[in-house]
């Protein structure tokens, strides 16, 4: 049974940093592009960044791009997202998810994070 | 930008059948994929691909598309079926991932 188990979030100041941390199980976590995507508003969801399964790509929404940087450690199972340069807008739930399709990425989220609340304030 | 549209709010009795709609421009040429957000959890995906479903996910949830509707239809609706539905698709034309603002199912 698939399971993504994320840590980290919290409440920031603006323009710091913070990290999240997602442990996948359960599947072949190393053939599976990941992805992070973010609720706001309380609704709205938005995505925000992928990697590929061995790691050399990623990919950003434009609104966190050169902020935010995602990264993965196939030996441990584990996807990070690093936020930097923290803005208000950037409060919301943040969800790691696994993508649906294996050795690619096709933007289709077939497992989901519990969430991490991130909340940007001063 | 690609633009996905739902209807904010859908209320259909218990047993019956909810009709659940995600407009786009073109939305035909797209794989559309749904997924279920119940209150305080995070969103499962019920159907991929226009109309495939997850395993674990009832019979009684299917897609369609037509024209510029995606539809996502829920048969013998319960009362767990409440939630919020979000469609989504991958723009390759733009190379965005796109998702719909959402439609609460309300079951009365």
């Amino acid at each position: 049974q698939v399971h993504l188990v994320q840590s980290g979030g919290g409440v920031v100041q603006p323009g710091r940093s913070l990290r999240l941390s997602c442990v996948a199980s359960g599947f072949d976590f190393s053939i599976y592009g990941m992805h992070w995507v973010r609720q706001v508003a309380g609704r709205r969801l938005e995505w925000v960044a992928v990697i590929s399964f061995e790691g050399s790509n990623e990919y950003y929404a434009d609104s966190v791009q050169g902020r935010f940087t995602i990264s993965r450690d196939n030996s441990k199972n584990t996807v990070h997202l690093q936020m930097s340069s923290l803005r208000r807008d950037d409060t919301g739930v943040y969800y790691c998810a696994k993508d649906g399709t294996d050795y690619n990425y096709m933007y289709s989220f077939d497992h989901w994070g519990q969430g991490s609340q991130v909340t940007v304030s001063s | 930008s690609y633009v996905l549209t739902q209807p904010p709010s859908v209320s259909v009795a218990p047993g019956k059948t909810a009709t659940l709609t995600c407009g786009g421009n073109n939305i035909e040429s797209q794989s559309v994929h749904w997924y279920q957000q119940k209150p305080g959890q995070a969103p499962v995906m019920v159907l991929y691909d226009d109309s495939a479903r997850p395993s674990g996910i009832p019979e009684r949830f299917s897609g369609s598309k037509s024209g510029n509707t995606a539809t996502l239809t829920i048969n013998r609706v319960e009362v767990g079926d409440e939630a919020d539905y979000f469609c989504q698709v991958w723009d390759g034309a733009s190379d965005q991932t796109v998702f719909g603002g959402g439609t609460r199912l309300t079951a009365l």
